[in-house]
């Protein structure tokens, strides 16, 4: 199985909206709505902000906000800050009781 | 609050056999699944597998041959082994947690990073 496909990098300047797309396919992304996000700063280990394709944990600002639209799901940060900069990386399930993770985005604010 | 406290050997030969321990703290060790992951230097995570608190294990197709993930319910640890290291098996070992019937991944061990050099 192959990993999901995001885009090696997303920028925005603070305040502005950001969208990290993640493609899969109807085997994974498309066939379930088990996609979450995380967030990784710099040596550090991954961090939930997003399950179920859009829902938050406690804690994480609603300034993250998930979609699907078919076989992409999709991560919006809205009022960019710059603690926001950072890597993401979405995961899905993808049946047999597999999952795979996107090959990650680095996000920088300008 | 749960939390994942994770410790292992960090320099194998190839050939060798890695093994990695993770400790929960916090609550319950039932109901949930207990996952490692891992993630090669300047790369991305890469799911190895689960094993719930009924022995009910899930590996990823590519190291199932060489993954074995066990449970000691009593000191509430979980162990990773992964046979006949290469230099591709270096990376950061994660652990963590799901809940039994949720997909996501949460909280997550500190991570350890495990070389793997002649």
């Amino acid at each position: 199985q192959s990993a999901l496909t995001q885009p090696p990098s997303a920028s925005g300047s603070p305040g502005q909206s950001v969208t990290i797309s993640c493609s899969g396919t109807s085997s994974d992304v498309g066939g379930y709505d088990y996609v979450s996000w995380y967030q990784q700063h710099p040596g550090k280990a991954p961090k939930l902000m997003i399950y179920e394709v859009n829902k938050r944990p406690s804690g994480v600002p609603d300034r993250f906000s998930g979609s699907k639209s078919g076989n992409t799901a999709s991560l919006t940060v809205s009022g960019l800050q710059a603690e926001d900069e950072a890597d993401y990386y979405c995961c899905s399930y993808a049946g047999s009781n597999n999952k795979i993770f996107g090959g990650g985005t680095k996000l920088t604010v300008l | 609050q749960v939390q994942l406290q994770q410790w292992g050997a960090g320099l194998l030969k190839p050939s060798e056999t890695l093994s990695l321990t993770c400790a929960f703290n916090g609550g319950s060790f039932s109901n949930y699944y207990w996952i490692w992951i891992r993630q090669p230097p300047g790369k991305g995570l890469e799911w190895i597998g689960e094993m719930n608190d009924s022995g009910r294990s899930n590996y990823n197709p590519s190291l199932k041959s060489r993954v074995t993930i066990s449970l000691d319910t009593s000191k509430k640890q979980f162990s990773l082994r992964l046979s006949s290291v290469t230099a591709a098996d270096t990376a950061v070992y994660y652990c963590a947690s799901r809940r039994e019937y949720s997909f996501e991944f949460d909280p997550w061990g500190q991570g350890t990073l495990v070389t793997v050099s002649p």
